[in-house]
């Protein structure tokens, strides 16, 4: 079953706009990944919280995570039209396989 | 530098038969998943293999489904008498160690006419 479940489902901004996606999970994890997957192209990792950090940053990248919510959350800043794609969370819980989100279908508009 | 490869990159067969899927995994890396991706869904998981300890089968949704791992890099994933909900992407992904992060191929299209 799905571990985590990202919101919205779907998020259209246009490019200089910030685009926020979340991630609710439910069991106790290890660290939480975010991935990025382009149309017809595999996931590619673009960050990792681990479950005693609250806030990471990568370039345009913002990641949080509470973990008394069991959520996370994924910021990008300026977005552009190339950030266009699915974004998935990811939840690694103590002894078990990574366990991927539904997704969210980033589309940003020049 | 080399990434994960995955063959062929479209597969399309009729209903009955057997196919094939092939994964590289990057070198060194330990630990190689296969996953399976209807359109516009989320990941399922299939198989996962850590070094020499016996594969994860839990995601596999049949007996259908069987996968090998030889020498502890290539592996292949077997899908007999395919159906049409076999439909999907499949891809493979290979991390240096479990709970690392993941590097994925681009993944088999495989359609069932």
């Amino acid at each position: 079953s799905q571990q985590g479940e990202e919101d919205p489902q779907a998020l259209s901004i246009q490019e200089g706009e910030n685009a926020t996606m979340n991630c609710s999970y439910k069991t106790s994890i290890n660290n939480l990944q975010w991935y990025r997957q382009n149309s017809g192209r595999g996931l590619v990792h673009l960050i990792l919280i681990r479950s005693n950090e609250r806030e990471k940053h990568s370039g345009r990248l913002r990641v949080t995570l509470d973990t008394s919510k069991k959520s996370s959350s994924l910021l990008i800043t300026a977005s552009r039209a190339a950030d266009t794609a699915s974004y998935f969370c990811a939840t690694d819980a103590r002894f078990q396989k990574l366990v991927f989100g539904t997704g969210t279908r980033l589309l940003v508009s020049p | 530098g080399a990434g994960v490869s995955q063959s062929p990159s479209n597969k399309v067969t009729e209903k009955g038969k057997d196919v094939e899927l092939r994964c590289d995994p990057i070198s060194g890396h330990t630990a190689l998943y296969w996953y399976r991706q209807s359109l516009g869904q989320g990941l399922e998981f299939l198989i996962y293999f850590q070094g020499n300890s016996a594969p994860d089968k839990s995601g596999l949704p049949s007996d259908r489904f069987s996968a090998e791992r030889t020498g502890g890099s290539v592996s292949t994933l077997t899908i007999q008498r395919t159906q049409q909900e076999d439909s999907a992407v499949y891809l493979c992904a290979s991390s240096l160690v479990e709970s690392q992060p993941q590097h994925f191929g681009d993944g088999t299209r495989l359609s069932i006419l």
